[in-house]
């Protein structure tokens, strides 16, 4: 149980495309979901969270204009990296979580989406 | 802000145990996580402690936390070639997650 579905799984485009990033939750309703930036080697740098029908939460210093979140239904959300230039090349994973089962409940984990802009 | 470190890499002979240690600052977190990444993957959750357990196991892996010296590890016994990986610990107080960086355990074969 608790399967979390990322897709694609690995993007290569040009610079000043906007590329758009899927995030499932497959047998679970995710109330919450995040979305993390990993650089090579490192640990996971939360970006955002976004609440099913309400707005995303950005932490400070991720541009909200530049990666926009959209969590419109209890089992997905988006993350598109708009104007995308290559030090936005990075891999991209998103977590999920259904709070209503309590507060003990973890977040999983997608497989990621490697993104590299030319 | 809250920290979690963990030292970055070990490596281990197959068959040996594995034990990858982790500290954390926040005396409040209330659940502390192990979770495993393979080479360009996500996150798997491989196990997860309340911070008024001090000891969990399941399976190959048990889970040690000392609260009061903020330390948690994680046991890996008979560790095969398919655990390397890198490991993060995690802890939350709340619904965010505060990761180290993770340990790369390499193992021997």
């Amino acid at each position: 149980g608790a399967v979390v579905s990322q897709h694609p799984s690995w993007v290569i485009c040009k610079s000043g495309t906007s590329v758009k990033i899927e995030c499932r939750s497959l047998d679970f309703q995710a109330t919450t979901m995040f979305w993390y930036r990993q650089f090579p080697k490192q640990s996971l740098m939360l970006m955002a969270t976004s609440n099913e029908g309400s707005k995303a939460t950005y932490e400070q210093g991720v541009e909200k204009d530049k990666f926009l979140i959209n969590h419109a239904s209890l089992t997905l959300s988006t993350l598109t990296v708009t104007s995308a230039h290559p030090e936005d090349s990075s891999f991209y994973i998103c977590s999920a979580r259904d709070h209503r089962s309590g507060s003990n409940q973890p977040q999983h984990f997608g497989d990621g989406t490697r993104l590299s802009i030319l | 802000g809250e920290d979690v470190e963990q030292s970055l890499f070990l490596s281990v002979r197959e068959g040996d145990s594995s034990v990858i240690n982790c500290t954390y600052t926040d005396s409040s977190s209330t659940y502390l996580y192990w979770y495993k990444q393979e080479p360009g993957a996500g996150l798997q959750l491989l196990t997860y402690i309340f911070s008024n357990m001090d000891m969990k196991q399941d399976q190959r892996l048990t889970v040690l936390l000392n609260k009061k010296d903020k330390h948690l590890s994680l046991r890996i016994a008979d560790t095969q070639t398919g655990d390397s990986a890198i490991y993060f610990c995690a802890e939350s107080n709340t619904w965010q997650l505060t990761f180290g960086k993770g340990t790369k355990l390499s193992v021997i074969p």
